[in-house]
């Protein structure tokens, strides 16, 4: 019964590949973030959509794009991965967009580029 | 200067005392802030929230707020071995999503 659930937990993969990591949340929110996590714990929004419309896009890369194909998934598929994409993704949800409103987490996926 | 700072730590405090976590934050225009912790390999869980100066319990936690020093804080009274991870602090600044702090590992010496 996860609130938030991402796949998949582990991904190993090589320069230059391209993969995608699936989010699904069953709490109702409106709103879906992906974060990245660094090895020094820091996470930082990539991107947010609001019912299916991307509102935020923090300077992340093209080679990062969402897709939301409803408000209930945000998926994230990456093209030619570099090094500096190993790092632990999060998929989370909100109830509302803006102030006030919890983040809900999934368990995160971890990203290892070789 | 970072949105959201936190000392990396880690902070080590014997079991049973007080553990005491600080953040600020750069952007007076701020509502909203939270206390998530993260245990090692697992997902970050919200523990606290508060929207106005002052304090807000909540069993053995306590968050503080104070806007006009941009200061909030989280307080943890009878640390437990099982509060050894690290704590995030996130603040909520208009439509954005959530900025988050990079964290203070903490550790309680059983």
């Amino acid at each position: 019964d996860t609130a938030v659930s991402q796949t998949p937990k582990y991904l190993v993969t090589q320069m230059g590949n391209d993969k995608s990591i699936k989010c699904e949340q069953n709490l109702g929110h409106d709103t879906m973030y992906w974060y990245k996590q660094d090895s020094k714990k820091f996470l930082k929004i990539m991107f947010s959509y609001n019912n299916k419309e991307l509102i935020i896009n923090e300077t992340v890369p093209n080679r990062f794009s969402p897709k939301s194909p409803d408000k209930a998934h945000l998926n994230l598929h990456i093209n030619s991965l570099e090094l500096g994409d190993s790092a632990v993704y999060f998929c989370a949800s909100s109830p509302q967009q803006g102030v006030g409103s919890p983040l809900h987490f999934g368990n995160g996926t971890r990203l290892t580029v070789t | 200067q970072k949105e959201v700072e936190q000392n990396s730590g880690p902070l080590s405090v014997p079991e049973g005392a007080i553990a005491s976590l600080n953040c600020t934050y750069s952007d007076r225009g701020s509502q909203s802030f939270f206390w998530y912790r993260q245990y090692s390999g697992k997902s970050p869980e919200l523990i606290m929230f508060i929207y106005s100066n002052g304090d807000k319990e909540d069993g053995r936690f306590t968050a503080q707020l104070n806007k006009a020093s941009q200061y909030v804080s989280l307080l943890i009274r009878d640390s437990q071995p099982s509060d050894s991870a690290t704590y995030l602090c996130a603040v909520g600044t208009g439509r954005r999503a959530l900025t988050f702090g990079s964290g203070t590992r903490l550790q309680v010496q059983p």
